[in-house]
């Protein structure tokens, strides 16, 4: 079955970057764009942008345009995540998910990933 | 950007009840909603899409309707499983945006 594996939980200082993956599996990787999703502690939900893994080709929400930089390995089927010059503001979880039938539904959803920045 | 509204912010009810959430947009999204379901624990769940076309695998009990401005999610007979937040998301126009979630409680 479709599954979208993220990687661990993530302490890291104001300033600094931090990358988190998305491994996919059970279906072609580069059939279906690979979205990016925040949610702050408590909060809502908040779209980051989406990557092709066919083309490489992004869109980003412009709130994250100069903050998130995506990209994806194809040989592994794994989707990447950077998140620069981070802040306390940037403490959240943050999901991938998969563009669906329609791509801008997302059909699957990772676990979340845990981002604490802290000095 | 198209700001989500949703109500109501808590919800309780009893297994076998049937409750509805709503969602309104500040513009008018055509028919492009959809509806997820998030428990703890679990991966968010896609449960509608297109305002009222229901997610494969995803109980008939769940339904959606609406359009333009206005939508609605409606659990009939609910199951214990049914209880956790719900958000919907307008699919329409970029930046793709969330409503506030609605947490639906065990009463």
């Amino acid at each position: 079955q479709v599954k979208l594996l993220q990687s661990g939980a993530a302490l890291v200082k104001p300033g600094d970057s931090v990358k988190m993956s998305c491994k996919a599996s059970g279906y072609t990787f580069t059939d279906y764009i690979i979205h990016w999703v925040k949610q702050s502690h408590g909060k809502s939900l908040e779209w980051i942008g989406y990557i092709n893994p066919y083309s490489g080709g992004t869109n980003y929400n412009e709130k994250f345009k100069s903050k998130a930089t995506l990209t994806v390995d194809k040989s592994s089927s794994t989707a990447y995540m950077e998140f620069s010059r981070l802040t306390s503001e940037d403490s959240a979880i943050y999901y991938c998910a998969r563009g669906g039938y329609n791509p801008y539904v997302m059909d699957a959803w990772g676990q979340g990933a845990s981002v604490t920045v802290s000095s | 950007d198209v700001q989500m509204t949703q109500s109501p912010y808590n919800l309780a009810a009893s297994p076998g009840e049937s409750v509805s959430i709503n969602c309104k947009a500040s513009k008018s999204i055509s028919k492009y909603l959809a509806w997820y379901q998030q428990k703890p624990g679990k991966a968010n769940k896609l449960l509608i899409y297109d305002g009222s076309t229901l997610q494969s695998g995803i109980p008939s009990r769940f339904s959606g309707s609406g359009s333009g401005t206005d939508f609605t999610l409606t659990i009939r007979s609910l199951e214990p499983e049914d209880f956790g937040l719900y958000y919907c998301q307008q699919h329409n126009e970029y930046p793709f945006t969330f409503g506030s979630g609605t947490k639906l409680e065990i009463k």
